[in-house]
């Protein structure tokens, strides 16, 4: 079974720039979550979508979006890129409506690099 | 609100001997608590989880973490630590709304041969 699916890995944009980055979960999967890794943050909630609707968005600016499709596939799109938008970008998926009862399977990640 | 609170940033231990990792939580209810392990530059892999029913819960990899509703503890401990179990340690607890979590800010392993 494969599991949750990220491309790119590496990704170096320029500040301004737009980014699109894709998770494809696990096959059966509904819920597709995205979160953003750096050093001094941590780990930090983007959005949350089930059966293509976002049901929850953490704290970003509207420069951060996203999307899921009729395939649970999803994508975010970061807009006018800055310095520190630079971070691993996870995908999480899970099979459950309820996530938090059973956890997620992560994939590797996005590392963006703004310069 | 819920928060989660990992107290050491960075442990080092001898290959063989005994790990615990602290996690502290901060929930009204009964909390959905997790431990993932994330490897350099890997995702995060989800080692155990604790929601209901025997405080002691046993995940993968040989790891336990024990529920201290007292002490809003959930701590992850090994008896012996192996070389490979060095890695970026990280505790979270389920939002109430059931669809996200909040992490901790990580504990690095490292272990010595």
């Amino acid at each position: 079974k494969a599991g949750v699916t990220q491309t790119p890995r590496y990704l170096i944009k320029t500040r301004g720039q737009q980014v699109t980055l894709s998770c494809s979960p696990i096959s059966g999967h509904r819920s597709v979550s995205w979160y953003q890794q750096t050093p001094g943050q941590g780990l930090q909630f983007l959005f949350e979508y089930f059966s293509e609707t976002q049901r929850n968005k953490g704290n970003f600016p509207g420069r951060f979006s996203g999307r899921q499709f009729s395939n649970s596939r999803s994508e975010m799109n970061v807009s006018t890129l800055e310095l520190g938008d630079s971070a691993l970008y996870l995908c999480a998926s899970s099979p459950y409506a309820q996530v938090t009862n059973y956890g997620y399977t992560f994939g590797s990640g996005t590392r963006l690099t703004v310069v | 609100a819920q928060s989660v609170t990992q107290p050491d940033i960075h442990i080092t231990v001898s290959e063989g001997a005994s790990l615990e990792l602290r996690c502290n939580y901060s929930y009204g209810a009964t909390p959905y608590l997790f431990w993932y392990v994330q490897s350099p530059g890997q995702g995060l892999q989800l080692l155990l989880k604790y929601f209901s029913g025997d405080t002691l819960v046993q995940g993968i990899k040989g790891f336990e973490a024990e529920f201290k509703r007292s002490q809003s503890s959930f701590n992850l401990r090994k008896p012996s630590v192996h070389w490979s179990d060095a890695a970026e340690y990280f505790c979270a607890v389920g939002a109430d709304t059931g669809n996200q979590f909040y992490f901790g800010t990580g504990t690095s392993l490292t272990v010595i041969p």
